[in-house]
């Protein structure tokens, strides 16, 4: 099956600093990828979709310069919080579609970052 | 934009028995894919069952199986012979058919099984 392995896992970081995210697809071409934010017990948002070589396309009130995306090649895309604050402190998960036809009729799923900035 | 609505924030169900989670969605697309998702305390987002819009047969995965009813935009999930393992956030997700479409999720349903 297509998986998607992101990493940390966990991070904790002090307020003002930044911190990197990254997702990897590991037997697939990941020509889009997603990022969402899950804030406890409550749905996964989407903050951007990512597609190989090109902007990210952001989700509305969503700071694109607070979290920059880049997403350079089909099988890596990196998510950086900036400046990062105690209110970012939430869990990212990122997940991906790919090609051919048949990796693209679902999306696969990272494992998750928890991030709690102190 | 589409509109997932999961009306059941918690739900209950003694172990070997049945449940059903509702999802009702809102879209003007003919073409998509509904799906649900299992999140359990690990957060890992699992694929549980997964139905494409103009298939009319409803969707069977072992023990789990989906009541489509297109024209009302309603997607149901049965989960028979309920499991301990079953205890988990389920979330029930919309996906626009082809392109690079991202998925859109309800807000849950947090499902615990009794013993």
């Amino acid at each position: 099956g297509a998986v998607v392995s992101q990493h940390p896992s966990r991070v904790i970081c002090k307020s003002g600093t930044s911190v990197k995210i990254e997702c990897r697809s590991l037997d697939f071409q990941a020509t889009t990828m997603f990022w969402y934010r899950q804030f406890p017990k409550q749905s996964l948002m989407l903050m951007a979709t990512s597609n190989e070589g090109s902007k990210a396309t952001y989700e509305q009130g969503v700071e694109k310069d607070k979290f920059l995306i880049n997403h350079a090649s089909l099988t890596l895309s990196t998510l950086t919080v900036t400046s990062a604050h105690p209110e970012d402190s939430s869990f990212y998960i990122c997940s991906a579609r790919g090609s051919p036809t048949a990796l693209n009729t679902e999306a696969f799923f990272g494992q998750g970052t928890r991030l709690t900035v102190v | 934009a589409q509109t997932v609505t999961q009306s059941q924030p918690e739900m209950s169900v003694q172990e070997a028995e049945t449940v059903t989670l509702s999802c009702t969605y809102d879209t003007s697309e003919n073409n998509y894919y509904l799906f649900w998702y299992k999140q359990p305390p690990s957060r890992q987002m699992i694929l549980v069952i997964r139905q494409e819009a103009y298939k009319q047969q409803n969707a069977t995965e072992n023990r789990f199986s989906v009541n489509f009813q297109k024209a009302a935009k309603s997607f149901s999930l049965k989960i028979s012979d309920s499991q301990l393992g079953d205890t988990a956030m389920y979330f029930c997700a919309f996906m626009k058919h082809g392109g690079n479409n991202d998925m859109r999720f309800g807000a849950g349903t947090r499902l615990t099984v009794k013993p």
